[in-house]
């Protein structure tokens, strides 16, 4: 199937601990995203690469590391997790850098509770 | 800074058509997009101007402003799937796709 994966699909941890998201696309894009979705639904970027060069970088705590080690991949590290942390997490892939008439490509989401 | 605005509720009958509506104010403007989200699932994309004008895509058609800085989504013989939170989003320099706070469209019977 051609789409935007990430695992995992639900995580939930300790304060404190550090987790990672991972997310691959399959589809040739050449820009990956992450956005954060709090309880009322808002969506918020966080980062974006453009085949592996990091080129948004949003007022994100540095607790959040993102690495892109190809143009498919892009993973999300999280160091000391907080209770504020806890969100839908989406990765979104699109082409040549912006939304275009395809518009992005979200995978299904990681649901991080932080207890 | 930068904001979009939608209604965060609208309420309509199967059959119906509906409106939302979007007003942007963006550093910089490079299309008005529309996305869909189903409670649980992911945002998917409907639609996209980059001109002003009516875009049809099936019962859905979306329409820019640019010069009102302004835009909706209609949707036409709705159906109880469409139930779901309409986001518009904007591009604007710099690659930053910015999203509204999302309108809950709720379809009655």
């Amino acid at each position: 199937d051609t789409a935007v994966s990430q695992t995992p699909k639900y995580l939930v941890t300790q304060m404190g601990n550090d987790k990672s998201i991972k997310c691959e696309q399959n589809l040739g894009h050449d820009t990956m995203y992450w956005y954060k979705q709090d309880s009322k639904k808002f969506l918020k970027i966080m980062f974006s690469y453009n085949n592996k060069e990091l080129i948004i970088n949003e007022t994100v705590p540095n607790r959040f590391s993102p690495k892109s080690p190809d143009k498919a991949h892009l993973n999300l590290h999280i160091n000391s997790l907080e209770l504020g942390d806890s969100a839908v997490y989406f990765c979104a892939s699109s082409q040549v850098g912006g939304q275009g008439v395809y518009g992005y490509t979200f995978g299904s989401g990681t649901r991080l509770t932080v207890v | 800074g930068q904001s979009l605005e939608q209604p965060s509720e609208v309420t309509a009958v199967e059959g119906a058509i509906v409106q939302i509506n979007c007003t942007y104010q963006t550093s910089g403007f490079y299309g008005l997009s529309w996305y869909q989200q189903h409670d649980g699932g992911a945002p998917t994309f409907l639609s996209y101007n980059a001109l002003d004008g009516l875009e049809e895509t099936g019962r859905f058609s979306s329409f820019l402003s640019r010069s009102d800085s302004y835009g909706y989504l209609l949707l036409q013989e709705l159906q109880m799937k469409d139930s779901a939170s309409y986001f518009c989003a904007v591009r604007d320099m710099g690659f930053k796709t910015i999203f509204g706070a999302g309108t809950r469209l709720f379809v009655k019977a």
